[in-house]
């Protein structure tokens, strides 16, 4: 099946610096990229839909200028978090869909990363 | 918004059958979806139902009844590893974002 991968899959950082995090698309073409953010027992929210080759679409809410989306190519999307503050301290998840695809059997899941900021 | 409905917690008995619902805002319903996860893990996916219907995959069953705008989950034989929350989400147009539920903690206990 096909497989999604992130990079870092935790990292602790301290107040103020800036983070990437790296989803990647092993066996297929994304077009696509969802990023999500998940705090502790609580559901996975949409921050932000991503695009090969145009910019980031961010849910309401969500700071585009805090969180920059790459979607350089159909492989990988980044997500840096700049100037983290301990409240960014989240689980972060991407998925990926296959190019062309429109069933949600398409939607793949990588594994996410674990952001502390202290 | 669009928002789903399930409970938030579940403790059933190691081998029975458990049953989660879901019920979903109707206005461009597409499909509904569940998936698993395991505490630090990602979700996984389980099923997904576009028509009317029972879908089986095992032990893991899915349910949708559009005209009830309600789907559930069936888990039998339940083993201590379906511990787990359980994420009922909804595709509300082709190829949208998923929009998840609250999530459902199961436990089994033995």
């Amino acid at each position: 099946g096909a497989v999604v991968s992130q990079h870092p899959s935790w990292v602790i950082c301290k107040s103020g610096t800036s983070v990437k995090i790296e989803c990647r698309s092993l066996d297929f073409q994304a077009t696509t990229m969802f990023w999500y953010r998940q705090f502790p027992k609580q559901s996975l929210m949409l921050m932000a839909t991503s695009n090969e080759g145009s910019k980031a679409t961010y849910e309401q809410g969500v700071e585009k200028d805090k969180f920059l989306i790459n979607h350089a190519s159909l492989t990988l999307s980044t997500l840096t978090v700049t100037s983290a503050h301990p409240e960014d301290s989240s689980f972060y998840i991407c998925s990926a869909t296959i190019a062309g695809g429109v069933a949600v059997d398409t939607q793949y899941f990588g594994p996410g990363t674990r952001l502390t900021v202290l | 918004g669009q928002s789903l409905e399930q409970p938030s917690e579940v403790t059933a008995v190691e081998g029975a059958i458990v049953q989660i619902n879901c019920t979903y805002q109707t206005s461009g319903f597409y499909g509904l979806s569940w998936y698993q996860q395991h505490d630090g893990g990602a979700p996984t996916f389980l099923s997904y139902n576009a028509l009317d219907g029972l879908e089986e995959t095992g032990r893991f069953s899915s349910f949708l009844s559009r005209s009830d705008s309600y789907g559930y989950l069936l888990l039998q034989e339940l083993q201590m590893k379906d511990s787990a929350s359980y994420f009922c989400a909804v595709f509300y147009s082709g190829n949208t974002p998923l929009v998840f539920g609250k999530g459902t903690r199961l436990s089994v206990i033995a």
